[in-house]
């Protein structure tokens, strides 16, 4: 059984396009988040919604919107893509059991490719 | 402000080679917690180990083992008689208490196991 799983696994799109990257956990957490791995590797946080409320947003272009409909999803649209959107973006979640430093489990990993 | 540095970025080994994976971090706060999280080529971020601040313990977990150092601000990840299946690319990571459970990554280690 995945615990937090996310589709589309592999997306190519062309520039100008509008997508979304929907994500679901099964462990019960009720925080999730939304990472970006760029073409170095490098893996930075961009949101996280806490019980559907945003809690944290990072430096992020207005074009990336996240949207928790309930705490076992955390979807991500993103409008009118650009050539450096292109990336893999890691769902994740975790239990909130004390203020700070839960182990946050991610999923597969949506790789985005604008073309 | 919180920092990781992965200074190796890549490591090959021979098969049943040890070899050590090195983090080191910064942080202002007393009260933070480490990660490590490997990344296989299929390309999901697996959790490995979490410690906190108040626990310099070593811990081992089979052919893994961990060094966590204060003094040094270290925490460094072995992995004894290495196999093929250990390549991936290892992440260290770093979640201070005054910011929830966000995490700060490192740059990540390249370790390749040839046979």
């Amino acid at each position: 059984d995945t615990a937090v799983s996310q589709t589309p696994k592999y997306l190519v799109t062309q520039m100008g396009n509008d997508k979304s990257i929907k994500c679901e956990q099964n462990l019960g957490h009720d925080t999730m988040y939304w990472y970006k791995q760029d073409s170095k590797k490098f893996l930075k946080i961009m949101f996280s919604y806490n019980n559907k409320e945003l809690i944290i947003n990072e430096t992020v272009p207005n074009r990336f919107s996240p949207k928790s409909p309930d705490k076992a999803h955390l979807n991500l649209h993103i409008n009118s893509l650009e050539l450096g959107d292109s990336a893999v973006y890691f769902c994740a979640s975790s239990q909130e059991r004390t203020r700070t430093g839960n182990t946050i489990y991610f999923g597969e990993g949506s790789w985005l490719t604008v073309v | 402000a919180q920092k990781v540095t992965q200074a190796q970025t890549e490591i090959s080994v021979v098969e049943k080679e040890d070899v050590t994976l090195d983090c080191v971090y910064e942080t202002r706060d007393t009260t933070y917690y480490l990660f490590w999280y490997k990344q296989p080529p299929s390309g999901e971020l697996v959790f490995l180990i979490r410690r906190n601040s108040f626990d310099e313990q070593n811990e081992i977990s089979g052919r893994y083992s961990w060094n966590f150092q204060k003094s040094t601000s270290s925490f460094n990840f072995t992995i004894t008689a290495s196999q093929v299946v250990d390549s991936a690319v290892y992440f260290c990571a770093l979640s201070e208490a005054a910011s929830g459970s966000r995490l700060t990554f490192g740059e990540g280690t390249q370790l390749t196991v040839n046979p």
